[in-house]
C-alpha cells in the first residue's frame, strides 16, 4: 500500500544551520506530495506542496523538489531560525483513493 | 483566526462520561475531518464529511460519534472513552471532493483529550 517514511527526530540545530529532513514514499501512480509544520500547541499547516515529478514546492525559505527516480521529498531550508522548531510532517494524496497519508513527523530543534 | 476553531483546547474525562469536542470552520468548505493524533505514530483519519454527509468511517470504534448538522460545523461525541484513547484530536477541512486534486487541509490546533 501507500506509504510515507520519514526520518526520526528529533533534528537538533543551531539557529542559521543548513536543515535536511528526509522524506520517502511508496505510492501506485503518481501523487501529489505535502509538506506539513505543526507549531507548539498548534494544528497542522500546510508549507509546500508539489503535484508531478520535478516540482519544487518552496515557502518561507524552505524547499522540497519532487523526485520520481528517489521517490523523495526532502524537506531543506538553508538558514533555520529558532521560530522554525515545530514538527514537520511529510504527506502524500494518493488520487486512485483520494486519501491523504501522513508519516511520523520529524521534530525539529533549533537553539540560538 | 484560524479559520478552522476548536473548542474545547483541552479535555480531562473519566471513562464513565460522555463529552463532546466541536469544530467550526468558517472558509466556506465543504469537507470535514475528524483526525486522531498520538505520539510517535502517524496521523489517523477517524472521520470525513462531505456535504454534511458522512463519506469515510476509517474503522473507529462506536465509542466514537461524530455528527455534521451543517456544512460549518462538526461534532465528535465521546463516551465511555479509554485511557488509550487519550490524544490530540483535530479537526481539518477542505475545498471540493475531499482530497480530491490535493487540495490542502485547514487545521484547528486541536483537543487535547486526556482519559482517566
Amino acid at each position: 500500500g501507500n506509504s510515507v517514511t520519514q526520518m526520526e527526530g528529533p533534528v537538533t540545530l543551531s539557529e542559521e544551520a543548513f536543515l535536511t529532513i528526509n522524506c520517502t514514499y511508496t505510492a501506485t501512480g503518481y501523487p501529489s506530495l505535502f509538506w506539513y509544520v505543526q507549531y507548539p500547541g498548534e494544528g497542522l499547516q500546510l508549507l509546500l506542496k508539489a503535484t508531478k515529478a520535478d516540482d519544487k514546492g518552496s515557502n518561507k525559505g524552505f524547499e522540497a523538489t519532487y523526485r520520481k527516480e528517489t521517490t523523495s521529498f526532502h524537506l531543506e531550508k538553508g538558514s533555520v531560525q529558532v521560530s522554525d522548531s515545530a514538527v514537520y510532517f511529510c504527506a502524500l494524496s494518493d488520487h486512485s483513493t483520494d486519501k491523504l497519508i501522513f508519516g511520523t513527523g520529524t521534530r525539529l530543534q533549533v537553539f540560538p | 483566526e484560524t479559520g478552522v476553531t476548536q473548542t474545547p483546547r483541552h479535555l480531562v474525562m473519566g471513562m464513565t462520561n460522555k463529552k463532546s469536542l466541536k469544530c467550526e470552520q468558517h472558509l466556506g468548505h465543504n469537507a470535514m475531518y475528524w483526525y486522531k493524533q498520538s505520539a510517535k505514530k502517524p496521523l489517523e483519519l477517524m472521520f470525513v464529511y462531505s456535504l454534511e454527509e458522512r463519506v469515510e468511517n476509517n474503522s473507529v470504534p462506536s465509542r466514537f460519534s461524530p455528527e455534521c448538522p451543517n456544512s460549518s460545523h462538526l461534532f465528535l461525541h465521546l463516551h465511555t472513552l479509554q485511557p488509550e484513547d487519550s490524544a490530540l484530536y483535530l479537526c481539518a477541512s477542505s475545498q471540493g471532493r475531499p482530497f480530491g486534486g490535493g487540495s490542502p487541509l485547514h487545521f484547528g490546533n486541536g483537543t487535547r483529550l486526556t482519559v482517566t
